[in-house]
């Protein structure tokens, strides 16, 4: 079993639309990650987090480090939404070091 | 800043040739990491660096060398190809000086051994 789990796997969406995609993680950890990779390949960080609740426009992020999972939530989707989101975690004592989920592919339909 | 950067951006090799892909950061982050990215995986931990002269093993270190003779650069040596390693390569650097570890991407390099 991977440490890290996303779900789910392939998600196609209307715009406008609300999306969610979900991160579980099996360690410890100091902080998680959301990033998103786009159709030519680039990686750009979304949001890092350690607790709580996280909101960046028309993303928000939440995680619960009780139950060891992790939430991004998209509202208002649009076609340029489309892209791969990778939950990655920072385990406890790596220093830098980043375990990454396989990713959940999106696709916003206009 | 450029941020990350990356090249080649794409490289055919044949099996057996060696080659090295370049990765240079201009933010002056102390970690610096180089991942590969397969299909069906997530993005394994080749090797890592915490600072210049100072490096490590990740997950999938077999095949491959690194070294961090300045806070700037961090090479990636493929010491002999093989097929196995077609993968897209991502170098990544990050700080706890700006904010806690936010990970900065290169642009990737598409590695094809046949």
């Amino acid at each position: 079993k991977n440490e890290v789990e996303q779900s789910p796997q392939n998600l196609t969406a209307q715009e406008g639309e609300f999306i969610t995609i979900n991160c579980s993680y099996s360690v410890g950890i100091s902080a998680l990650h959301w990033l998103q990779q786009h159709p030519g390949g680039g990686i750009v960080s979304l949001f890092m987090l350690s607790s709580g609740k996280k909101k960046h426009g028309r993303l928000i992020a939440t995680i619960n480090i009780q139950e060891k999972h992790s939430s991004l939530h998209i509202t208002a989707s649009h076609p340029r939404d489309s892209a791969v989101y990778i939950c990655a975690v920072r385990r406890t004592a790596s220093g830098s070091r980043l375990t990454f989920g396989e990713g959940t592919q999106l696709t916003v339909n206009p | 800043n450029a941020g990350v950067t990356q090249t080649p951006k794409f490289q055919v090799l044949k099996t057996g040739q060696s080659m090295t892909l370049q990765c240079a950061q201009d933010m002056n982050h102390e970690y610096m990491s180089w991942y590969r990215q397969d299909p069906g995986m997530g993005l394994r931990l080749i090797h890592y660096s915490v600072g210049a002269g100072i490096t490590d093993q990740g997950e999938v270190p077999n095949g491959y060398n690194v070294s961090r003779s300045t806070t700037e650069d961090f090479p990636l040596r493929l010491l002999s190809a093989a097929p196995s390693q077609t993968s897209v390569y991502f170098c990544a650097s990050s700080s706890d000086r700006t904010g806690p570890y936010e990970q900065y991407f290169g642009p990737g390099t598409r590695l094809t051994v046949t």
